[in-house]
């Protein structure tokens, strides 16, 4: 069954440094997510792309995140400088197109900032 | 904006125990409804869905309808196992507009089983 990768899995960190999260998407799946989880909470998204495009990023704090999608594919995440409260896991997902009402998950990255 | 709301949790039931969990959204328009499930350590996987009003998604013994008329969508099974522990989200997806598709989670709802 195909999935949808994310690496690391784990990442510790201290306040300040930079970090950067990967997420491969499902072959032939053009809108691609990034979530937030906050321990106790659901997901909150971050940023949405349809092929190269962000369609969605009001929620992505853009002093200190970025994200990109270069050739419409892979998918990076990057937090500089990191920040206590970003201790979360993030979650990447996708589907095939938008409003296909079914979004893949992948197993996530856990971020602990020290 | 929208909004997902469920019932506070954790739950704890013994196994081939009843459950519900309560779901309740604002929304303008008229979203598909899910589930989604997520075991420890693990991604969220989808659970189950309904995209209009009175359908009913069902998967692995679980169920949910979608009441448009109290805007509702609680998950229910009729006998929990130990396997069925994990946490569960409520979702819906935007109708319309540039974040077409996009989920708005409920805070999620921590299910414990015991033998």
């Amino acid at each position: 069954e195909a999935e949808v990768a994310q690496s690391p899995r784990y990442k510790i960190t201290e306040k300040s440094q930079a970090v950067a999260f990967w997420c491969d998407p499902i072959s032939g799946h053009a809108t691609l997510y990034w979530y937030r989880q906050i321990l106790g909470q659901g997901p909150e998204l971050l940023v949405q792309f349809q092929d190269e495009s962000v369609v969605d990023d009001s929620q992505l704090p853009k002093d200190r995140f970025s994200a990109e999608r270069l050739k419409g594919v892979d998918s990076t995440l990057k937090i500089q400088p990191a920040e206590l409260g970003d201790s979360a896991m993030y979650l990447c997902a996708s589907s095939f197109k938008p409003g296909a009402n079914v979004l893949t998950f992948g197993a996530g990255s856990r971020l602990t900032v020290l | 904006g929208n909004s997902v709301t469920q019932m506070e949790g954790p739950v704890t039931l013994s196994e081939e125990a009843f459950l519900t969990i309560n779901c309740t959204y604002t929304a303008t328009g008229y979203p598909s409804l899910f589930w989604y499930v997520q075991y420890p350590g693990e991604g969220l996987q989808l659970l189950l869905k309904a995209t209009k009003a009175d359908d009913k998604g069902s998967n692995k013994g679980f169920e949910a309808t979608y009441r448009k008329e109290t805007t509702s969508f609680h998950l229910e099974k009729g006998s929990v196992q130990v396997s069925d522990s994990a946490v569960y989200f409520c979702a819906l997806s935007d109708a319309g507009g540039t974040s077409y598709g996009k989920l708005t989670f409920g805070q999620g709802t921590i299910l414990t089983v015991h033998p």
